[in-house]
């Protein structure tokens, strides 16, 4: 699995984009980029995952660059909810890989 | 309900009993996992399951044991608790596909 680098914490205003950055220089090709997050004392919930394009849901957005060296989550309205340590890892597959889950960032929306 | 489940959600015990925790999903998913979450680490995977009766070693397996008879239950045996075995506990699985489901959390200490 790909070694991630996160920032450890962020704050964000109430109502503005969440932009989440993750360095993973290792990350081989056939690794996808997941997003999970865990609100305090629930498990982690998937948020999105990518391999090479960008990429949207209901909750975010991915943005992978070109080399795939780091990707940005973007939250695009963050809401007081959205408080929560967000973990970005680099694996082959929820099933294949196993998620190395690192330190996260612990994103802090405020009022 | 569906989704899935881990009980108990509190456990208190003494150093050399064992305990078993348990993990329930109603999906049929062929794929389940343990990790333990410490404060100051992020989630380590304890053992997966690729299927009924198939089980591997993660990242930190010792002084834990696990068994799959069934494809919707999953538990995890610490046969003799040492206080470091003291964690949150969460149960995840997933079909192959991308996401995976985690359970709610099983906060484990060992007197």
């Amino acid at each position: 699995d790909a070694k991630t680098t996160q920032p450890p914490s962020m704050d964000c205003a109430e109502g503005r984009a969440a932009n989440l950055p993750c360095n993973h220089s290792t990350i081989s090709g056939n690794e996808y980029v997941y997003w999970y997050r865990q609100i305090h004392s629930q498990g982690p919930q998937y948020i999105i995952h990518g391999l090479k394009n960008n990429e949207t849901n209901e909750m975010a957005s991915l943005i992978i660059t070109e080399d795939r060296k780091s990707s940005t989550l973007i939250l695009p309205h963050a809401t007081l909810r959205d408080t929560a340590v967000y973990y970005c890892i680099g694996t082959l597959g929820g099933s294949q890989g196993n998620l190395i889950f690192g330190k996260g960032t612990k994103l802090s929306v405020k009022p | 309900d569906a989704g899935i489940t881990q009980s108990p959600r509190y456990k208190i015990t003494e150093t050399g009993r064992q305990v078993t925790l348990m993990c329930h999903q109603t999906w049929s998913h062929s794929y389940m996992f343990w990790y333990r979450q410490d404060l100051g680490h992020g989630l380590r995977l304890i053992y997966y399951s690729a299927a009924a009766d198939i089980t591997d070693k993660g990242e930190v397996p010792d002084g834990y044991v696990v068994s799959r008879s069934k494809t919707e239950n999953f538990p995890l045996t610490l046969e003799s608790a040492t206080r470091s075995q003291t964690s949150v506990y969460f149960c995840a699985s997933t079909e192959g596909d991308f996401e995976q489901y985690f359970g709610p959390g099983t906060r484990l200490t060992v007197t």
